[in-house]
């Protein structure tokens, strides 16, 4: 049973190019979360996709955007990219049926490079 | 999601027990503490949850205070592969079951051989 896959592992981009970032859930999740991780700092939640619909939106511009698709799978787009981007882009995945015991299981995460 | 206080960073002892602290003082009755933990340059790993009963699994135990405004994620016996940044996470359940997950700095948990 795969685990929550993300693509690519590392990517290098300069400032005001944009960027995509793909996340493949665990088998059976319907829901992805997305959390972009500075250097020394907790995650930070960008949004949340379920039903291919944003339900859940952090504290972050309209550069950053996003996609679900039907097989649950689901991309991180970044406009404009800024030095301030740079960060390790982490996709969740669980299970939207109102349970909050189930846990969220995290991938390892594409480390984002903006010089 | 309320917030959480966690002491920046702390030193086991490998083998012994390790106690992790979390002040949570502002969480409500229908929220769940939850622990994760995040092993250098990977994604984080959920542990272990509860509401207001002690909970063990294999992985470690939760002890949460009577009134609920702290608790502490005991690892029995430490060991050099229990090196990571440990989070305490207070989670809401969102309308329709949505779950987002709101970290703090964390406790950067080093053990020592």
């Amino acid at each position: 049973d795969a685990g929550v896959t993300q693509s690519p592992t590392h990517l290098i981009k300069t400032r005001g190019q944009q960027v995509t970032l793909r996340c493949s859930p665990k088998s059976g999740h319907d829901t992805v979360s997305w959390y972009q991780q500075a250097l020394g700092q907790g995650p930070q939640f960008i949004f949340q996709y379920y039903e291919e619909e944003e339900r859940q939106r952090g504290n972050f511009p309209d550069r950053f955007s996003g996609h679900q698709f039907p097989n649950y799978s689901s991309e991180l787009n970044v406009n404009a990219l800024l030095l301030g981007d740079s960060a390790l882009y982490l996709c969740a995945s669980s299970l939207a049926t109102g349970n909050v015991r189930d846990e969220q299981f995290f991938g390892p995460g594409t480390r984002l490079t903006v010089l | 999601d309320a917030k959480t206080t966690q002491p920046p960073s702390m030193d086991c002892a490998e083998g012994r027990a390790a106690n992790l602290p979390c002040n949570h003082s502002t969480i409500s009755g229908n929220e769940y503490v939850y622990w994760y933990r995040q092993i250098h340059s990977q994604g984080p790993q959920y542990i272990i949850h509860g509401l207001k009963n002690n909970e063990t699994n294999e992985m470690a135990s939760l002890i949460i205070t009577e009134d609920r405004k702290s608790s502490t994620l005991i690892l029995p016996h430490a060991t050099l592969r229990d090196t990571a940044v440990y989070y305490c996470i207070v989670r809401v359940l969102l309308s329709g079951g949505y779950q987002k997950v709101t970290f703090g700095t964390g406790t950067k948990l080093q053990v020592i051989p």
